[in-house]
């Protein structure tokens, strides 16, 4: 099974800053990697696929990139409505597997 | 657009089988999209259980496989979820999700909690 492991799990941040999340894959996975943002008691919002797609309606200061087997998802300018927990997926050999997640939260 | 809406029991007594629907609306199950089960146990991350195609393909998590089944309900434009053998460990946050290169529509979640 592939193993996604995302770095920080936790990050501290101020509104406008940058962000910057990574996530590492077990083994390569080509750009099968997807990430989404989730808020408490929510489900999970889909904001980049395919590892640099970006979904439609969500805001163009959300960023993906990265192939392989190492990924980043970036917030250029932190906005009070990005606070949440971001989680990497992958898509390999007929299976999905999730990142543990990253919390972002206010500084 | 799509939505979708999960239903079934939220307590589970241990040694007992989860059973959730997810009833989809807006759109067709039979469209060329796979149809995801995804759990979140109390304050962890999330866990893939499985996904399963009009035509009643489906692929499992390798962790859960022995214990899962997912069928599909074309006239009803649904798709379930079974999983056997609960234990307090299988209590979470139950999604249910269209794949459509990655999981783009998703139901609001259904929590099930296991308990006698």
């Amino acid at each position: 099974d592939i193993q996604m492991t995302q770095s920080p799990s936790t990050l501290s941040a101020s509104v406008g800053d940058r962000v910057t999340i990574t996530c590492r894959a077990s083994q390569s996975i080509g750009r099968w990697l997807a990430w989404y943002q989730q808020k408490p008691g929510k489900a999970p919002k889909l904001l980049i696929y395919q590892a640099s797609s970006l979904e439609s309606g969500v805001p163009s200061r959300f960023s993906g990139s990265g192939s392989g087997t190492e990924f980043t998802l970036t917030i250029s300018s932190l906005q009070p409505d990005d606070f949440a927990t971001y989680s990497c997926q992958q898509y390999n050999n007929y299976s999905w597997t999730f990142g543990q997640g990253t919390k972002v939260e206010i500084k | 657009q799509v939505q979708l809406q999960e239903s079934g029991p939220g307590l589970v007594k241990p040694s007992g089988t989860l059973s959730l629907t997810c009833g989809v609306s807006g759109g067709s199950i039979s469209s060329s999209n796979w149809w995801s089960w995804v759990r979140q146990p109390p304050g962890k991350g999330l866990e893939w259980i499985g996904e399963i195609y009009h035509t009643g393909s489906t692929n499992y998590n390798p962790s859960l496989k022995s214990r899962v089944t997912i069928s599909v309900d074309k006239s009803k434009n649904q798709f379930s979820l079974k999983l056997s053998s609960v234990t307090a460990a299988d209590t979470a946050a139950y999604y249910c999700a269209r794949v459509k290169g990655a999981m783009d529509v998703w139901g609001q979640g259904t929590t099930v909690t296991v308990s006698s």
